[in-house]
């Protein structure tokens, strides 16, 4: 079975730009999960989608946006980029069951660097 | 708000040897679920372990078994007979009934052979 897929790996953008990120989740998982990775912060919680619903979102920023597709593909966007905005943005998928329950598979992740 | 606290930033451990990583959670929630997770170098997060709040019994996978002790809000992670590829960093997290997962600050294990 195919882990969990994240597109691209590695991007560099400059302030001001825009950026979307994609993955896509195990088949059979319906849930995914979006979360921001840096050296001073540490991991931090985005969204959860799942079944095409946002279920809960971290503390971020409206320019961090994201959404889910039918098939349980997720993109996440941000916009007006800014040089704090560099980080691994890694996504999870699970299984639809209690979500305290199942495991939480990630990604590689995708290396964000904003010049 | 979940709060998960992993106090060692970083351990040496000789090869074949046993180490213990330590984490602790404040939550008020009675239905969990607690995960170790490992990030080698490469950055991909690779799950390890998990222990739901009404487990008896701690939980196991080959080497990894995690000291669950509730009443302390602990959850250790031991890794036995440690391979020079543990090298890596390992994160505690949490997750209830919120839809997501908090992390601790993780500790890196060096594994020196």
């Amino acid at each position: 079975k195919a882990g969990v897929t994240q597109t691209p790996r590695y991007l560099i953008k400059t302030r001001g730009q825009q950026v979307t990120l994609s993955c896509s989740p195990i088949s059979g998982h319906r849930s995914v999960s979006w979360y921001q990775q840096t050296p001073g912060q540490g991991l931090q919680f985005l969204f959860e989608y799942f079944s095409e619903t946002q279920r809960n979102k971290g503390n971020f920023p409206g320019r961090f946006s994201g959404r889910q597709f039918s098939n349980s593909r997720s993109e996440m966007n941000v916009s007006t980029l800014e040089l704090g905005d560099s980080a691994l943005y890694l996504c999870a998928s699970s299984l639809p069951t209690s979500f305290t329950y199942n495991e939480q598979f990630f990604g590689p992740g995708t290396r964000l660097t904003v010049l | 708000a979940q709060k998960i606290t992993q106090t060692q930033p970083g351990m040496f451990v000789q090869e074949k040897e046993a180490v213990t990583l330590d984490c602790t959670y404040d939550t008020s929630d009675q239905s969990y679920g607690l995960f170790w997770y490992k990030q080698p170098s490469s950055g991909e997060m690779i799950f390890l372990i998990y222990q739901g709040s009404y487990d008896e019994q701690n939980a196991t996978e080959g080497r990894y078994s995690l000291n669950f002790q509730k009443a302390r809000k602990s959850a250790n992670l031991v890794i036995s007979a440690s391979q020079l590829g543990d090298s890596a960093m390992y994160f505690c997290a949490f997750g209830s009934n919120d839809y997501k997962l908090s992390f601790g600050a993780g500790t890196t294990v060096t594994v020196r052979a």
